[in-house]
Parts: structure tokens; C-alpha cells; sequence
């Protein structure tokens, strides 16, 4: 079956702007996260979400960053007035109900900001 | 702080060498250690393990965990090319289940 998919794959900006990351989990998993990757960093956990809700926002960094997923399936990751520290890769993943730590991983967006 | 510790940081063998990837791990509350392989962008979920002393193991790949001691081995026997990759260990850390807190990871470069 289909795992989890991101778009864009790549994603170039210019300081100060907005951008929004999507992310499509593996269909029926209830679980969905993000992660944050800089080079030669693991991942860093972001954000949890159990259904609709958050049920974890502790690892987003500031208030410019927010994520949603409305209806329990796909997610958007927000990024309001970029920085060029926001510069990594955003990878997703997703879970079955009951299994929150068998995480399935997307391939990432890229994000540089210029 | 939970943290999790990787090494080597980096590794070049030659195919056919056998090699082994060490995680450290200090965390509260330890439920489980996750391996991950990273080739391009996303990793692939490689072991996970629970329980003290008992191998997991996938073709040329095993893995064990020691929780008194607190690390786990990956090994990699008769290395092919196609293994050269980054390879993540993880512990669901923060009193979580779910909050994996990643080592830096370990390149690995298999050479012809």
C-alpha cells in the first residue's frame, strides 16, 4: 500500500515569508507527527497529533510554527515570517492506533530559506 | 535530559566486512529502541526492541538490546553497497511513548 507522502519535496523561500508543508499519512493510521531535521542531526520531534487534536505541540519551537489536521487524515505545517535557522528538512510520520512508536516516516520537504 | 548517543559517527568498510553500530541511551521511563535506516530522506523502520538479550534479526541485519547497561548493538553482516546508508537509533523519550528522541546517527559507507 501507499506510505506516507509530503509535498512539496522541495521547498525554497525568501526570509519573512509563509509557507505550508503537507503531509499524507499512510491511510487508517490515526497517529501523525512531525519531526524536524537539520544535517547531521537526527530528527527532532515537532508535534504529535492523535486524530484531529494535538495532543502534543511541546517540541514546536515558537509561535510562528502551528500545524493542523482537520479532518484526521492529512496534516499542514505552517510556518509563519521564516528564518533562515528554519532551514532542514520536515519529515512526517504516522502510526497505527495502539502502535504510537512504530512510526512510518515520509521522505521530507526540504526547506531552505534563502 | 534523555538522551541517546551513537558510534561511530561515521564508517567506511568494504563489501563483505561485517560491522557493528553501537546506541547509548540514558531516558526515564524506557519502553522500547527503534533502529532506523535514512538512505535519501525518510527513514525505514529497521528493529524494534523491548526486552533484554533477545536478538531480532532480518537477514543480514540482527540487533540486541542490553538494558542493564543501556545500549543496543546493530550488526551488519556480509555488507553490500546498497547498505551504505545513516542509520538512526531512537528511544520514545519525555515520559512518551510516541516523542522518539533520535541519536545523531551513523554514515555508513560500504565501498565495492
Amino acid at each position: 500500500g501507499a506510505g506516507v507522502s509530503q509535498t512539496p519535496s522541495n521547498k525554497v523561500t525568501e526570509k519573512g515569508k509563509y509557507v505550508e508543508l503537507r503531509c499524507d499519512p499512510i491511510s487508517g493510521h490515526t497517529a501523525l507527527y512531525w519531526y524536524r531535521q537539520s544535517l547531521g542531526q537526527g530528527p527532532e520531534f515537532l508535534i504529535y497529533f492523535q486524530g484531529t487534536g494535538a495532543a502534543d505541540d511541546s517540541g514546536l519551537p515558537n509561535d510562528r510554527f502551528f500545524a493542523v489536521r482537520p479532518e484526521g487524515s492529512v496534516s499542514t505545517l505552517k510556518i509563519q515570517r521564516t528564518e533562515r535557522g528554519d532551514s532542514a528538512v520536515y519529515l512526517c510520520a504516522s502510526s497505527p492506533a495502539g502502535s504510537v512508536n512504530e512510526q512510518f516516516f515520509g521522505p521530507g520537504t526540504r526547506l531552505t530559506v534563502l | 535530559e534523555d538522551k541517546v548517543v551513537q558510534s561511530p559517527l561515521s564508517l567506511v568498510v568494504h563489501e563483505g566486512d561485517t560491522v557493528t553500530l553501537n546506541c547509548s541511551y540514558e531516558v526515564t521511563n524506557f519502553r522500547s529502541l527503534l533502529w532506523y535506516k535514512q538512505e535519501k530522506k525518510a527513514p525505514t523502520f529497521l528493529f524494534m526492541l523491548t526486552s533484554s538479550g533477545i536478538e531480532k534479526k532480518s537477514g543480514r541485519l540482527s540487533s540486541i538490546l542490553d538494558k542493564k547497561e543501556l545500549f543496543s548493538i546493530l550488526n551488519i553482516t556480509a555488507t553490500q553497497t546498497g547498505d551504505s546508508a545513516v542509520y538512526l537509533c531512537a528511544v520514545p523519550s519525555g515520559g512518551s511513548n510516541y516523542k522518539l528522541t533520535f541519536g545523531k546517527g551513523t554514515l555508513l559507507t560500504v565501498n565495492p
